[in-house]
């Protein structure tokens, strides 16, 4: 089984509806990461979050929230979707410590399109 | 800020050629880490290698290499001997040493096509 999973993985919805995207890890890492990916802009970080108390905006907030529900999982919501927020979506997680752990490991994508 | 910069959006080869992606990037911290990420077509980023700044050492991992220079700020892959299944974009990434770090910063990206 994957450690990093996202549901779903591809959806389409309507410009106003919300919409929530779910990541789930079984690494054990303390530190989870929201990133969206648009064609030739590489990814950039939405929010990121180090333990289940701390929450953080990343680059680019604007439209979007999240929640820590346990360590394990990580999820983003778009509360009034816009067609400018169709992109391919990740989730990331990383450990706590030595500099070894400082890589970010990625979940599969979540693929959004809003009409 | 930080910045990473991939100036080649786009490389075609011929497979079996060596071919060589550029990552140049900017931080005022002294102690960063620098990535590199491969996504195939299938669209997962696969992570392939991490290099803390205070080790300039180069890397070999079978036929790709990493060339990190700090005189230059540049941290760049070369594919050798490149095979089909190379094909792919690739993304350099910058994070912050530090316990109140945040997330990377990417590269826009090099989609490399390795052709037959």
């Amino acid at each position: 089984d994957a450690d990093v999973t996202q549901t779903p993985r591809n959806r389409i919805t309507k410009t106003g509806k919300r919409i929530m995207l779910e990541c789930s890890q079984t690494k054990g890492h303390d530190r989870m990461y929201w990133y969206r990916q648009d064609p030739g802009l590489g990814l950039r970080l939405i929010y990121y979050s180090f333990d289940v108390k701390d929450i953080n905006k990343g680059e680019i907030s604007d439209g979007y929230s999240v929640s820590r529900q346990a360590q394990a999982k990580f999820s983003l919501s778009l509360e009034s979707a816009i067609p400018n927020q169709t992109a391919l979506y990740f989730c990331a997680t990383s450990d706590v410590g030595t500099a070894y752990q400082e890589t970010q490991y990625f979940g599969p994508g979540t693929r959004l399109l809003v009409l | 800020a930080q910045k990473v910069t991939q100036a080649q959006t786009e490389i075609s080869v011929v497979e079996k050629e060596d071919v060589t992606l550029d990552c140049v990037y900017e931080t005022r911290d002294t102690t960063y880490y620098l990535f590199w990420y491969k996504q195939p077509p299938s669209g997962e980023l696969v992570f392939l290698i991490r290099r803390n700044s205070f080790d300039e050492q180069n890397e070999i991992s079978g036929r790709y290499s990493w060339n990190f220079q700090k005189s230059t700020s540049s941290f760049n892959f070369t594919i050798t001997a490149s095979q089909v299944v190379d094909s792919a974009v690739y993304f350099c990434a910058l994070r912050r040493s530090g316990g109140g770090a945040d997330g990377l910063t990417f590269g826009k990206g090099t989609h490399l096509i390795i052709q037959p």
